[in-house]
């Protein structure tokens, strides 16, 4: 079992619905990374986090996507409204103070949107 | 062009096979490189990072080729539970701990 907790596991939404990810890391992980992974694709990064600051989010959808870790711990990832294509996996990371390249993720939480 | 480009496979091996896999990038600027497994329906994990001068651990290589900017993985006598999804990873430069993934290239190792 992942130490990078991630709730829902799994979510079933409508379109246009909103949902939210929890994702709550490594106990003393400064950094924080939220990845999109599409079926048969490689994780994507959607936003990063030192503690409760937002280093990269280049790549967040913004008219739809938020995430925010108002503590500098646990993070939560909202999409609102959601929309077919964002049916996927959505996977928290966490790692250490200092880039050492390893990444500690969390089992995901899948969502399909209908 | 994508940042981080491989073979999605799949690659079908029987047990004991030597198998390789590439991944190319195109920042030639990038440092530092690895490679993550993903089990089906799992999540990453970090597998082994990739140094200039090559690396080994067991039976798994990974070999960087600034020159051509291209990383290889090769795993020697291939075993079941070797059946995964492997993932080249390239971190960009000056953008901290930023990670960027291939799409994987998936193994499937028979009996």
């Amino acid at each position: 079992e992942a130490e990078v907790a991630q709730s829902p596991r799994y979510k079933i939404t409508e379109k246009s619905q909103a949902v939210a990810f929890w994702c709550d890391p490594i106990s003393g992980h400064a950094t924080l990374y939220w990845y999109r992974q599409i079926l048969g694709q490689g994780p994507e990064l959607l936003v990063q986090f030192q503690d409760e600051s937002v280093v990269d989010d280049s790549q967040l959808p913004k008219d739809r996507f938020s995430a925010e870790r108002l503590k500098g711990v646990d993070s939560t990832l909202k999409i609102q409204p959601a929309e077919l294509g964002d049916s996927a996996m959505y996977l928290c990371a966490s790692s250490f103070q200092g880039f050492t390249g390893e990444l500690f993720f969390g089992e995901g939480s899948r969502l399909t949107v209908l | 062009r994508k940042e981080v480009e491989q073979d999605p496979g799949p690659f079908n091996v029987p047990e004991g096979a030597t198998v390789a896999f590439n991944c190319t990038y195109s920042n030639s600027a990038s440092q530092s490189f690895f490679w993550y497994r993903q089990d089906c329906r799992k999540e990453p994990k970090l597998l082994m990072s990739v140094y200039s001068s090559g690396n080994e651990d067991g039976r798994f290589t990974a070999q960087l080729n600034r020159a051509s900017q291209y990383i290889s993985l090769l795993i020697r006598d291939s075993k079941l539970s070797d059946s995964a999804t492997y993932l080249c990873v390239v971190n960009p430069p000056r953008q901290g701990g930023k990670l960027i993934f291939g799409q994987g290239t998936e193994l499937s190792v028979k009996p």
